[in-house]
């Protein structure tokens, strides 16, 4: 059970597009979704909360504009990485959270975004 | 705010224990997670414990929690080359909703 799945795994594009990840729940709720970047060889930063049906709260330092999130429905959130430069280049993983605090995350396996 | 920490690498032979530490600063932290990452995947959820407890054990994992000193602790019985990997532990502090994730140890398993 728990199990968060994240799409696309990998992608490729040039500078200057808008590239859209997917992250569902399949087989529970999820009331809370997070969004995280992850440099080569450093921990997890934390991008983004979002609450189903509510507008997402991003961390300092992380444009709002440049990182849309939709959390439409309790089994998917978007992140979409609007006029995607080479630094945006990164790994993103998401991960869901059914219920509470007290309740554990459970991530997706990733996207590796490699803008040209 | 919360600080975690852990060393960056551990080698240990197949067949012996490891043992994989985690130092924070926030006394309120409430849910204290082991995360483990392979090369170029997600996190995955391996065990987790509440700040009332002291141990929990779960098959070949076992983590302790010592709440005075901050201190938490995986230690993985009869480690195996499959376990080679990355582990985060990750704490929830008070009433924040979010985890803050520690540096990572590497685990490198040697035959």
């Amino acid at each position: 059970g728990a199990v968060v799945s994240q799409h696309p795994s990998w992608v490729i594009c040039k500078s200057g597009t808008s590239v859209k990840i997917e992250c569902r729940s399949l087989d529970f709720q999820a009331t809370t979704m997070f969004w995280y970047r992850q440099f080569p060889k450093q921990s997890l930063m934390l991008m983004a909360t979002s609450n189903e049906g509510s507008k997402a709260t991003y961390e300092q330092g992380v444009e709002k504009d440049k990182f849309l999130i939709n959390h439409a429905s309790l089994t998917l959130s978007t992140l979409t990485v609007t006029s995607a430069h080479p630094e945006d280049s990164s790994f993103y993983i998401c991960s869901a959270r059914q219920g509470a605090i007290n309740q554990p995350q459970h991530f997706g396996d990733g996207t590796r975004l490699s803008i040209l | 705010g919360e600080d975690v920490e852990q060393s960056l690498f551990l080698s240990v032979r197949e067949g012996d224990s490891s043992v994989i530490n985690c130092t924070y600063t926030d006394s309120s932290s409430t849910y204290l997670y082991w995360y483990k990452q392979e090369p170029g995947a997600g996190l995955q959820l391996l065990t987790y414990i509440f700040s009332n407890m002291d141990m929990k054990q779960d098959q070949r994992l076992t983590v302790l929690l010592n709440k005075k000193d901050k201190h938490l602790s995986l230690r993985i019985a009869d480690t195996q080359t499959g376990d080679s990997a990355i582990y985060f532990c990750a704490v929830v502090t008070g009433t924040a909703s979010k985890l803050t994730f520690g540096t990572g140890t590497r685990l490198q398993v040697t035959l």
